[in-house]
């Protein structure tokens, strides 16, 4: 297996311009999870999803913010519009009911 | 609501000294406690996690913790540090194993001097 995977892992945009993270899950997985890492803040938990559906979405910083999964093998993040405080690195993880498993990330820095 | 507090922000040890990585935890519901591990620019990698039973954990590379309720604390050592265990370490507590998410600590990173 892949493991999970991210894309793109480095993104680069300017303050206004919306942004599009995505992940694909582990094979099998039914949980999804979205955090955020920053020197700041650490790791904080933005949403996640059981069965594609979305069970806790209080972490979501504000309406700027949104997340989908249209189907078990994919998700996104979505930032519109996008400011400079969201520049961090964005983690998707997948688990089947044992401990989540994590993608490598996507850096993202709102210039 | 959970918590996890990491003592000690950066730690630093000569190789082949012993390893402790301190957690202390909060939690309303019996907890699920992990500890994971970041290398520079990558993801986080599950070293172990104590779900319920053995209160001694095993994990990968030679770690180890011990779940001590009395204590509230999940402490992470390793008998003898290698300079590949430079790298942050994270604790983290959920009320279930897979099925909820991780509230994590703030990380510990660890510098292994040669």
């Amino acid at each position: 297996d892949a493991g999970v995977i991210q894309s793109p892992r480095h993104e680069v945009t300017e303050m206004g311009q919306e942004v599009t993270l995505r992940c694909k899950p582990i094979s099998g997985h039914d949980y999804l999870f979205w955090y955020r890492q920053t020197m700041m803040r650490g790791l904080e938990l933005l949403i996640y999803f059981n069965n594609n559906v979305p069970i806790d979405d209080s972490g979501m910083p504000e309406d700027r913010f949104s997340a989908k999964m249209p189907n078990a093998s994919f998700s996104t993040l979505k930032i519109q519009p996008s400011e400079p405080r969201d520049s961090a690195v964005y983690f998707c993880a997948s688990s089947s009911g044992q401990a989540p498993f994590f993608g490598p990330g996507t850096r993202l820095t709102v210039l | 609501a959970q918590s996890v507090t990491q003592l000690g922000s950066h730690v630093s040890v000569s190789e082949g000294a012993l390893v402790l990585l301190r957690c202390n935890y909060s939690s309303s519901v019996p907890p699920y406690l992990f500890w994971y591990v970041q290398y520079p620019n990558q993801g986080l990698q599950l070293l172990l996690k104590y779900t319920t039973g053995a209160t001694l954990v095993k994990g990968i590379n030679g770690f180890e913790a011990e779940f001590k309720k009395s204590e509230t604390s999940f402490h992470l050592t390793k008998p003898s540090a290698h300079m590949s265990d430079a790298a942050e370490y994270f604790c983290a507590v959920s009320p279930d194993t897979g099925r909820r998410a991780l509230t994590f600590g703030s990380g510990t990173r660890l510098q292994v001097q040669p």
